[in-house]
């Protein structure tokens, strides 16, 4: 079975901390995903990677940025948290190519930013 | 206008009821079409690809119909277990630009 860890499930911050989330996959997956989940918004994309080094932004990105510097590893990094990043994140990864399409998930991790 | 959108629900129906959900898209070059199931406070996971001629797994089938820009989801004899919320998921663009509907959440009551 796939797998993709995230390294925390709740964490709690002030407004202005820097935050790390990480994301870890044990698949050789080359595609990662970082989404934030809000009620009545669905899931919406904040960035991707699919290669080492490599990101692409998605639809929020602002006030985030990413770092992948291992194929496994995929971290989302809110460089001065604020309230309305309150949010649940979930890092998803991917094959490429033609099983690109089936996202397999971690299971979140719940921001709240005080 | 959303690029993907349900009717977020909540449909609360009896065990053994037949369920049916919409999702409308609004791009026309769409290319896949996805039913992903999450339970509460839980992440998702996939539920069922959508194809062309419609699809069927076990009391589960999925239709596309491109004209109307729409895919649906159809529950027969609902269990108590399919209580979740149901994303529609549209790629929209390429293999890395997956469209979430905000879902649909169901209950199924003994």
């Amino acid at each position: 079975d796939v797998k993709v860890t995230q390294s925390s499930r709740y964490l709690v911050k002030r407004t202005g901390e820097k935050v790390f989330l990480e994301c870890v996959q044990d698949m050789d997956h080359e595609n990662m995903f970082w989404y934030r989940q809000d009620p009545g918004l669905g899931l919406r994309l904040i960035y991707f990677s699919y290669d080492v080094k490599m990101k692409e932004k998605g639809d929020i990105p602002e006030g985030y940025s990413v770092s992948r510097e291992k194929k496994e590893r995929f971290s989302l990094i809110l460089e001065s948290a604020s309230t309305n990043q309150t949010s649940m994140y979930l890092c998803a990864s991917s094959r490429y190519g033609s099983g690109a399409n089936v996202l397999t998930f971690g299971a979140g991790s719940r921001l709240t930013v005080l | 206008r959303k690029e993907v959108e349900q009717d977020p629900g909540p449909f609360n129906v009896p065990e053994g009821a037949t369920v049916a959900f919409n999702c409308t898209y609004s791009n026309s070059a769409s290319q896949s079409f996805f039913w992903y199931r999450q339970d509460c406070r839980k992440e998702p996971k996939l539920l069922m690809s959508v194809y062309s001629s419609g699809n069927e797994d076990g009391r589960f089938t999925a239709q596309l119909n491109r004209a109307s820009q729409y895919i649906s989801l159809l529950i027969r004899d609902s269990k108590l277990s399919d209580s979740a919320t149901y994303l529609c998921v549209v790629n929209t663009y390429n293999n890395n630009d997956m469209r979430f509907g905000a879902g649909t959440r169901l209950t199924v009551k003994p």
